[in-house]
């Protein structure tokens, strides 16, 4: 069975200041790996993705994401981060080879990204 | 170009009360999903739909039933709620079909439900 997890439920960072959200997954096959924003009262938004190919991958808002496959994890970075940052960001994956059917993805439960002014 | 909506955007119903939550989505997207956000639980898939006429389960589809009448609608019915349904519910759509590359979700900005 697939899963992500996200090992903190928030992260604190000073405006200007570099920021990591983590994120570890599991699945038995090679990954898709996903990140989304969620803002107050909005929908989950969209961010960036891995499928194949270079291990940094660079994605909306300057947000990128490494991905490193002998640790497992996909952890999302900012270089500096806005107070506009501020949100939910849920990191999901899917396991393209499994052919038992629909290909689910796999939420993570979510980190709260507060950006301090 | 709205992309996904979502309606209503609050209720409060009581147990027993059944509602119908309408998405729509003007992407002329084949692929539409509903999911609920619980707490410290992340998005879990109740059903999905991969084209006009069709439906699926998905993780959690106990309690739910949908219906894809329309290539740009997907609904959502409750017969009878109960306080377990308490959540906030998404719907999403997509291009490709699930497990393509090509494959990114959009979702509406959900529907918030309390149930007494």
């Amino acid at each position: 069975a697939q899963s992500v997890a996200q090992p903190e439920d928030q992260v604190n960072v000073a405006e200007g200041n570099p920021l990591t959200v983590k994120c570890t997954y599991s699945v038995s096959g090679n990954p898709y790996l996903f990140w989304y924003v969620q803002y107050p009262n909005r929908g989950l938004q969209f961010l960036l993705k891995y499928i194949t190919g270079d291990n940094l991958v660079k994605g909306s808002y300057g947000f990128e994401a490494e991905f490193n496959k002998s640790q497992t994890s996909f952890h999302l970075k900012k270089p500096s981060a806005l107070v506009s940052d501020s949100a939910l960001y849920f990191c999901a994956v899917r396991d393209p080879s499994y052919s038992g059917g629909y290909q689910k993805v796999t939420f993570g439960t979510g980190t709260k990204l507060q950006v301090i002014p | 170009n709205a992309g996904v909506t979502q309606t209503p955007k609050f209720r409060v119903l009581k147990t027993g009360q059944s509602m119908t939550l309408l998405c729509a989505q003007d992407m002329n997207h084949e692929y539409m999903y509903w999911y609920r956000q619980d707490p410290g639980m992340g998005l879990r898939l109740i059903h999905y739909s991969v084209g006009e006429g069709t439906t699926a389960k998905g993780e959690v589809p106990d309690g739910y039933n949908v219906s894809r009448l329309k290539k740009q609608n997907f609904l959502l019915g409750l017969e009878s709620a109960a306080p377990s349904q308490t959540s906030v519910y998404f719907c999403a759509s997509s291009y490709s079909p699930p497990g393509v590359s090509t494959d990114t979700q959009y979702f509406g900005p959900g529907t918030r439900l309390t149930v007494l």
